[in-house]
């Protein structure tokens, strides 16, 4: 089952804020975090496993929730860059593939 | 590393005709994955290769559709006959047996007319 990611989309100014939230109804091993820009191909950002820490590089992080299902992508003090989809796929159960969210359109504007 | 190297990267076709899309995996890693992404649907995984084995086809969406992994070092997605409701990027991805992290290739967009 597709987990559910939201916002659908999201339109900052650079140097704001951003949260993106990522759900399952199913008992996750680990999700993973990509960025796609347009026409292109989907980029790895991170990837949170059940039980480990949170993650982060730059300005950008992101949380698991294990009891709630959950992640969190947070990206801070926005640049132009940040601007894309991002995508966050579930792994679940002994399957190692992902399911992906329908995606969260970001656009950062100057 | 040269990355995930697909091939061709635009194809247009009519309806009828079949279509072989291409991959050919980062070196070592023996885990290979074709995704179909469209509007309406998504980022979605058509079939899930280990060791050059098929384990998941689950998502492919009829016999119309086919993959092969002859070796470790390359995969095909074939569509006989296709449809238009074929057009799409399509996505390889490979994984390193000892990561969790999958690496995209560029996509095959196709369009079937």
């Amino acid at each position: 089952q597709q987990p559910v990611q939201s916002p659908q989309a999201v339109i900052l100014r650079e140097g704001e804020d951003a949260v993106i939230n990522c759900s399952s109804s199913k008992a996750l091993y680990s999700v993973h975090w990509y960025r796609q820009k347009h026409g292109e191909a989907p980029v790895f950002l991170m990837i949170l496993l059940k039980g480990g820490e949170q993650k982060g590089h730059e300005k950008i992080s992101a949380s698991f929730n294990e009891k709630k299902q959950q992640s969190s992508l947070y990206l801070t003090a926005s640049q132009l860059s940040y601007s894309g989809t991002y995508f966050c796929g579930t792994e679940s159960g002994s399957a190692r593939q992902l399911t992906f969210g329908s995606g969260t359109q970001l656009t950062v504007l100057p | 590393d040269a990355g995930v190297i697909q091939s061709p990267r635009h194809e247009v076709t009519e309806m009828g005709q079949e279509v072989t899309l291409r991959c050919k995996p980062i070196s070592g890693h023996n885990s290979l994955f074709w995704y179909r992404q469209t509007m309406m649907r998504g980022l979605e995984l058509l079939i899930y290769f280990n060791n050059n084995v098929p384990i998941d086809d689950s998502g492919m969406p009829e016999d119309r559709f086919s993959a092969k992994m002859p070796n470790a070092s390359f995969s095909t997605l074939k569509i006989q006959p296709s449809e238009p409701r074929d057009s799409a990027v399509y996505f390889c991805a490979s994984r390193d047996p000892g990561e969790e992290t999958q690496y995209f290739g560029p996509g095959t967009r196709l369009l079937v007319l």
